[in-house]
């Protein structure tokens, strides 16, 4: 299987720092991305990892641990507009690249 | 604006139809992918084409199917529509089909289809 897991919603305050995080099925990883989507928009990209460790990237950082099937989207410094859906998506296609998203964390961030 | 134009923006039509989507690439993507997403069950992945051959399928129904033309754009066409079949449908493109040239997708802004 792929499953995919992640939260299904979050809460967080304005100028906080929230974690989200995605565990997965670790068979046929190739990658993984963290996609942005605000509602009734299409998701954007944000972040990519293949390899353990920490990717930073401004406010937005993601981290994996590919013997775990882990990786967190860490956000600082909270805005409003960061109010959005956060997908997990995993690469298992090897040659084929059959990208695979998670159900996506509903993140609400307060004032 | 992510350069991949997906039409039309909504659609409305009755069970049993059929239903033609159309989508086309950034300039320079060869790959293009198909995503439908409805309230309950997320972003799911249809089918992939790169450079006009399939590569990849994933829980695409029988009563789908698609094609990638020699212009690279793609049509997902849905036929004998069920209420089910209702959600919105993303078209995706890409540069390449490994690593991060191959899952940073830049996404259309979608087709609605309504089924009544």
């Amino acid at each position: 299987g792929q499953n995919i897991d992640q939260p299904t919603e979050m809460t967080a305050t304005e100028g906080a720092i929230v974690q989200i995080n995605c565990t997965y099925q670790t068979s046929g990883f190739n990658g993984l991305f963290w996609y942005q989507q605000h509602a009734g928009e299409a998701p954007t990209f944000l972040s990519y990892n293949v390899l353990d460790g920490l990717e930073e990237k401004g406010r937005f950082s993601s981290f994996l641990s590919r013997s775990k099937g882990y990786s967190y989207l860490l956000l600082k410094e909270l805005q409003m507009k960061d109010s959005a859906s956060y997908l997990c998506a995993v690469n298992y296609g090897g040659a084929t690249n059959k990208l695979i998203f998670g159900t996506g964390t509903l993140l609400a961030v307060q004032p | 604006d992510s350069g991949v134009t997906q039409t039309p923006k909504h659609l409305i039509t009755a069970t049993g139809q059929r239903v033609t989507l159309r989508c086309s690439p950034r300039s320079g993507d060869l790959s293009v992918y198909w995503y439908q997403q409805s309230l309950d069950q997320g972003l799911q992945f249809l089918i992939q084409y790169y450079n006009g051959e399939e590569r990849a399928k994933g829980n695409i129904l029988e009563r789908f199917s698609a094609q990638q033309f020699p212009d690279l754009h793609s049509e997902l066409n849905l036929s004998s529509l069920e209420l089910g079949d209702s959600a919105l449908y993303f078209c995706a493109s890409s540069v390449g089909v490994q690593g991060r040239d191959g899952g940073e997708l830049f996404f259309g802004e979608g087709s609605r289809l309504t089924v009544l």
